[in-house]
């Protein structure tokens, strides 16, 4: 079954990173490139990055520049998704999702989706 | 960055009837970069439209997408029990790629 499993809810001090895994199962991990994006209380989808899970060329959305670090395992299938300095804007969940063109390229839109992992941010 | 509007913000409806999604963009979207997310409560999103108007795997016909330029519709021609959610646009023309704010089909 083709899926993607994500870690469970986190809660963090505001100042603090968080590291979220992607846990992918049938089909080739290499073969696809995978997104990050989130989605806070009441709010539209925001993309945040990806990352080619075949040569580990990652791009993010200047609006995390800086603070998010995507990775990868070959060995594991999984992806993560780091986001450091945290704060109460940042409470959302988090999704991962795999892009829809297979092998080399992206297509920048998402054809499967984690289940979300809720990140909250608070003292 | 591109902005996308979704209109209206909810629409009420019977199942059996037909149901029209807009979605705005504040400049004209690449090609036929927009895509239709489908998003039930406690659910990631599902994919329903990708190229404008193409159908993702498994999604049935009675769920089309039109548009160009700046205009984009989702129709639903006869809703089904299973329809009623919140349905998202999301360009992937330019980056970063953008998502509406989503509409709302509830049961009226």
């Amino acid at each position: 079954q083709v899926q993607l499993v994500q870690s469970g809810a986190e809660v963090k001090q505001p100042g603090a990173s968080v590291k979220v895994s992607c846990r992918t199962s049938g089909y080739t991990f290499t073969d696809y490139t995978l997104h990050w994006v989130r989605q806070a209380p009441g709010q539209r989808l925001e993309w945040m990055g990806w990352i080619n899970a075949g040569n580990a060329d990652t791009g993010y959305s200047q609006q995390f520049q800086g603070r998010v670090t995507i990775t990868r395992d070959t060995s594991a299938s999984t992806a993560y998704m780091e986001l450091g300095s945290l704060r109460s804007e940042d409470t959302a969940v988090y999704f991962c999702a795999r892009d829809a063109h297979y092998g080399s390229g992206v297509y920048n839109y998402f054809d499967l989706w984690g289940q979300g992992t809720l990140v909250t941010v608070s003292s | 960055e591109i902005v996308l509007t979704q209109s209206p913000g909810t629409l009420s409806l019977s199942p059996g009837e037909g149901a029209t999604l807009s979605c705005r963009a504040s400049q004209s979207v690449s090609s036929t970069y927009l895509a239709w997310y489908q998003q039930k409560p406690g659910q990631a999103p599902r994919l329903l439209i990708y190229g404008i108007s193409s159908r993702a795997t498994g999604i049935p016909d009675r769920f089309s997408g039109s548009g160009s330029g700046t205009d984009f519709t989702l129709t639903i021609s006869r809703l089904e029990p299973e329809d009623f959610a919140v349905y998202y646009c999301q360009q992937y023309g330019s980056s970063p790629w953008t998502f509406g704010q989503g509409t709302k089909v509830e049961i009226k």
